[in-house]
């Protein structure tokens, strides 16, 4: 079945760099994108940019400057990589899948990641 | 980028009363999805394409609307539908989700 779990660091220090790792199974990444959506605590879901399954990045503008998102097909997984955090970046990182007519059909656990020093 | 503005941000309901949470959106948006988030869990797919439940989804809910405007209905309300109800649309990019409706049981 399909699955997704992210994982990474659980503290950053402000200024560095985030690197998640979302390691699919059940499917192919050549055939279904993958999107990486974060919710700081407490609050609501935000979009952060997808893998297309032909290899296609999009982000989200308010991120963009920031944020990479790249995969290994071959490990079956997608990274995400995020510079200059702060501490408004400390939220429950989620990578999610579609199925179906659902564009977020399947969701990892996700993953804190707080930023302090 | 599309706005999607949920009304009400909290409500309480009792067992058995309907509720129905508004979602709004800054421009029109071919449908809408839902998702329902309980406390330590991620998201659920819960409503897709505007109205089609997705799996598991009690048939008590349903979702309707086009256009800017949307909604989410319970018919009769019970103790397990107490969660958190986001609206998201993919119309245009970025996906954008509104800001959450949380449902409480009175």
């Amino acid at each position: 079945q399909v699955q997704l779990k992210e994982s990474g660091p659980g503290l950053v220090q402000p200024s560095q760099t985030l690197s998640l790792t979302c390691t699919v199974s059940g499917f192919s990444l050549m055939d279904y994108s993958v999107h990486w959506v974060r919710q700081p605590p407490g609050k609501g879901l935000e979009w952060m940019g997808r893998m297309k399954y032909d290899g296609d990045t999009y982000y989200n503008s308010a991120l963009k400057s920031r944020l990479s998102i790249s995969r290994d097909t071959s490990k079956s997984q997608v990274f995400l990589k995020m510079n200059s955090l702060q501490t408004e970046d400390t939220a429950i990182y989620y990578c999610t899948t579609r199925g179906g007519y659902n564009p977020f059909a399947y969701w990892g656990q996700g993953t804190l990641v707080t930023v302090s020093s | 980028e599309i706005v999607l503005t949920q009304s009400p941000t909290t409500i309480a309901a009792s067992p058995g009363e309907k509720v129905t949470i508004t979602c709004r959106a800054s421009s029109s948006v071919s449908y809408m999805y839902w998702y329902q988030q309980k406390p330590g869990a991620s998201p659920k797919p819960w409503i897709y394409d505007t109205s089609k439940l997705a799996s598991g989804v009690p048939n008590r809910f349903s979702g309707s609307g086009s256009g800017t405007s949307y909604s989410l209905t319970i018919n009769t309300m019970e103790t397990e539908d107490a969660a958190t109800y986001y609206c998201q649309q993919w119309s245009s990019t970025p996906l954008t989700f509104g800001s959450g409706t949380k449902l409480e049981i009175k």
